[in-house]
C-alpha cells in the first residue's frame, strides 16, 4: 500500500526527443505527488509537483500527467537536453510529509 | 542561504565503531528528515522531525540507529556500533511544516562501513 512504483528503471534519448517515466502507486489517501531530480554527488532536488485534483502541470519543459483513476502519474520532459542526464525519483505523500519514493530512473540525454 | 548542510560528506569505519552523522536545516525549518540510499533500496526514510520532535521514526532500521534533534538547527543520527550493509548515502532534508512541501536536501554522507 505503501509503494511507489516506477519504471523504466533506465533510459536513453536523443537530444530533442521526449523522455517519459512513469509511476503508480496504489494507497488512495496520496494527495502530494513531486519528482525530484539527482545529479550524482548532489542531493534529490525539487524538479515540479501536482496533486490530485489537477490533472497536468506544465513548468517549461517538464510536464506532470496525472490519472487519478488509475492510480499513476508521468513525467514528460521535452525537448531533452543533454543537461537533464540525471537520475529522476516520483514520490508521494499524504500530507506533502512523509514521501514515499520510487526506485528511480537513469536518464541519458545523447547529444 | 546556504541550504541544508551535512558533515562529514564522507566518512569510513570500521565494523564495530559508532558514526555520528550531522545536519543543519535550511534557517527557519521545522521539519527535518533523515533518509538513506542504496543501489538496491532506493531512497528510504529512516526518520522525521516536526518542531524538534520525532514524528515516525518507523524506518530506522534497528535499535543499532539513533536520531535527535537538540534545537532546530541541528540534528544527529548515529551507528552504533556500525556494520557492513550500513554502508550507503545519508541525507537530510528540510521543510516548512504546513508548508507547500517542498522538501530540501543536503549534499549528503557518504559513509563505507569496512
Amino acid at each position: 500500500q505503501q509503494q511507489v512504483k516506477q519504471s523504466p528503471q533506465s533510459l536513453i534519448v536523443q537530444k530533442g526527443g521526449i523522455s517519459i517515466i512513469n509511476c503508480a502507486y496504489e494507497n488512495t489517501a496520496f494527495d502530494y505527488f513531486p519528482w525530484y531530480q539527482q545529479f550524482p554527488g548532489k542531493g534529490p532536488a525539487l524538479l515540479i509537483a501536482i496533486r490530485p485534483d489537477v490533472s497536468e502541470k506544465k513548468e517549461g519543459r517538464f510536464t506532470i500527467s496525472f490519472n487519478k483513476s488509475a492510480k499513476q502519474f508521468s513525467l514528460h520532459i521535452m525537448d531533452s537536453q543533454p543537461g537533464d542526464s540525471a537520475t529522476y525519483f516520483c514520490a508521494a505523500s499524504k500530507g506533502a510529509q512523509k514521501l514515499v519514493f520510487g526506485q528511480g530512473t537513469r536518464l541519458t540525454i545523447n547529444p | 542561504d546556504a541550504g541544508v548542510i551535512q558533515s562529514p560528506r564522507h566518512e569510513v569505519t570500521e565494523m564495530g565503531q559508532e558514526v555520528t552523522l550531522r545536519c543543519k536545516p535550511i534557517s527557519g525549518h521545522n521539519s527535518l528528515f533523515w533518509y538513506r540510499q542504496t543501489m538496491m533500496r532506493g531512497l528510504e526514510l529512516l526518520i522525521y522531525f516536526n518542531n524538534n520532535v520525532p514524528i515516525d521514526d518507523s524506518g530506522m532500521p534497528e535499535d543499532r540507529f539513533s536520531a535527535k534533534m537538540p534545537n532546530a538547527s541541528f540534528s544527529t543520527l548515529k551507528i552504533q556500533p556500525s556494520e557492513p550493509r550500513d554502508s550507503a548515502v545519508y541525507f537530510c532534508a528540510s521543510t516548512i511544516f504546513g508548508g507547500i512541501g517542498i522538501q530540501y536536501f543536503g549534499a549528503g554522507t557518504r559513509l563505507s562501513v569496512l
